[in-house]
């Protein structure tokens, strides 16, 4: 397993601004990803998080959105950038160890839009 | 059943009966399944998980069946508990991307 830790917590941010969020693991992982999930919804993936090059982005999902930073094997970072109340949502990060499928998941970043 | 907007299919249990929770997965080319926990305020946490090889894979207390003709996955609980009560998520994944893709989810929910 692996234990991941995601800051901040929670936020209130206004419309127009922007904010980071950053996913920290304990241990070095093969493969780091963000996802969304909106207020009673299910997980939708934002992208994956490529060490030392650009996110791969889902459908949907771009980068001038949504900028990912992944300077190492144990650190991510998600923006989500001139926020309207439409991404209000539960950001989560999930890491992939070795060669198995299974994500475990961080506690995830509650953001309410203003 | 179907989930509209903020509506999460729901079953209701006592506790200590038993559970069953399914999911109907999209991609025939799925090979990997796996079954998440979240409980509110949290993220989600691994349950147990079965290939596309197995049709049934038991853990402590939880049991996942596949039946890839009609894809359809279920998670089994026995003797549910109180600490049960959260939503459940199924998840598949194929190919050499490792990308998950969740289903609805179902909100447990364990009577006293």
């Amino acid at each position: 397993s692996a234990v991941i830790s995601q800051k901040p917590s929670r936020d209130i941010c206004q419309r127009g601004t922007s904010l980071t969020i950053q996913c920290q693991v304990d241990s070095q992982v093969t493969m780091m990803f963000w996802y969304r999930q909106q207020p009673g919804q299910s997980l939708t993936l934002i992208a994956t998080a490529n060490q030392g090059s650009e996110a791969t982005y889902e459908s949907g999902f771009v980068i001038d959105k949504f900028p990912i930073s992944r300077p190492n094997l144990t650190f991510s970072t998600l923006t989500v950038s001139n926020m309207s109340p439409e991404d209000s949502s539960i950001y989560l990060c999930s890491v992939k160890k070795g060669r198995d499928y299974e994500q475990y998941f961080g506690p995830g970043t509650r953001l309410t839009v203003t | 059943g179907e989930s509209v907007g903020l509506h999460l299919p729901t079953l209701s249990v006592q506790e200590g009966d038993n559970s069953i929770i399914n999911c109907a997965y999209s991609n025939s080319a799925s090979d990997y399944f796996i079954w998440y926990k979240q409980e509110s305020g949290k993220g989600p946490q691994f349950i147990i998980d079965i290939r596309s090889n197995m049709d049934k894979r038991q853990g402590q207390r939880v049991t996942v069946l596949l039946n890839k003709t009609v894809k359809h996955l279920s998670l089994q609980i026995a003797a549910t508990q109180p600490g049960d009560s959260a939503v459940y998520f199924c998840a598949e994944s194929g190919g050499s991307n490792y990308k998950l893709t969740f289903g609805k989810g179902t909100l447990l929910t364990v009577n006293p």
